[in-house]
């Protein structure tokens, strides 16, 4: 079993949609949740950082982290064309040198 | 802004090659990371470094190795290339352990 486990996708959704993307993790260690998006032949940018349970917003961007269910969320809302592209959910822990796990990515598209 | 350049962003290799991937980035920052991208197995850490000089392995460090010899540069080295190190290899920097990870673009590596 994986140490993150990120919805497969692929999401399709129309222009002005909201997107929700999960993750669910098996470390109860982890405290740092990031959620990066990588635009196709680019490197991954980071998009939302947080630290323990509790949610975070960030314009059209919310992130929620649920410790107790292992579970961390991403929400765009009114998505955009511009939105399109691979979300990599990743999470750190000090018991492990705070490296970071990833998710597999959720490759998104938004219709316009 | 953070720049992190990666010396080719497409390389094509022969079995049995050694193949040397550069990374530079150009923010001072201690830590710096060399992964591997491959679908639906999101982002592996090969190889890390938090400081000159020093190396500690990743995830997955067989059949690579790493040469840190300048803080702005970190090389990944294959020392013989095999077809299933086919792949796009992604180096990262960042200041501190739970610090943001800033991302070159990538080299898409095939060995045939």
């Amino acid at each position: 079993q994986k140490e993150v486990e990120q919805d497969p996708g692929p999401l399709s959704v129309p222009e002005g949609a909201i997107v929700s993307l999960n993750c669910t993790y098996s470390n109860s260690a982890f405290q740092y949740f990031m959620w990066y998006r990588q635009y196709s032949r680019k490197g991954p940018e980071l998009l939302m950082y947080t630290y323990s349970s509790g949610n975070k917003e960030d314009g059209r961007f919310t992130a929620q982290v649920d410790k107790s269910s292992k579970y961390i969320s991403l929400f765009i809302r009114d998505s955009q064309p511009s939105d399109s592209a691979t979300y990599l959910c990743a999470m750190s822990a000090p018991s492990n040198d705070y490296k970071l796990s990833f998710g597999a990515g959720t490759t998104v598209t938004v219709r316009a | 802004d953070v720049k992190v350049t990666q010396s080719s962003r497409y390389l094509v290799k022969r079995t049995g090659e050694k193949v040397f991937l550069e990374c530079v980035q150009d923010m001072d920052h201690e830590n710096m990371f060399w992964y591997r991208q491959d679908p639906g197995l999101g982002l592996r850490l090969i190889y890390f470094s938090y400081d000159v000089k020093m190396k500690e392995k990743g995830d997955i460090p067989e059949g690579y190795s790493v040469s840190r010899e300048k803080k702005e540069r970190f090389s990944l080295i294959l020392e013989s290339a095999s077809t299933n190190q086919t792949s796009m290899y992604l180096c990262a920097s960042g200041e501190g352990a739970t610090d943001e990870q800033f991302f070159g673009p990538g080299t898409r590596l095939t060995v045939l």
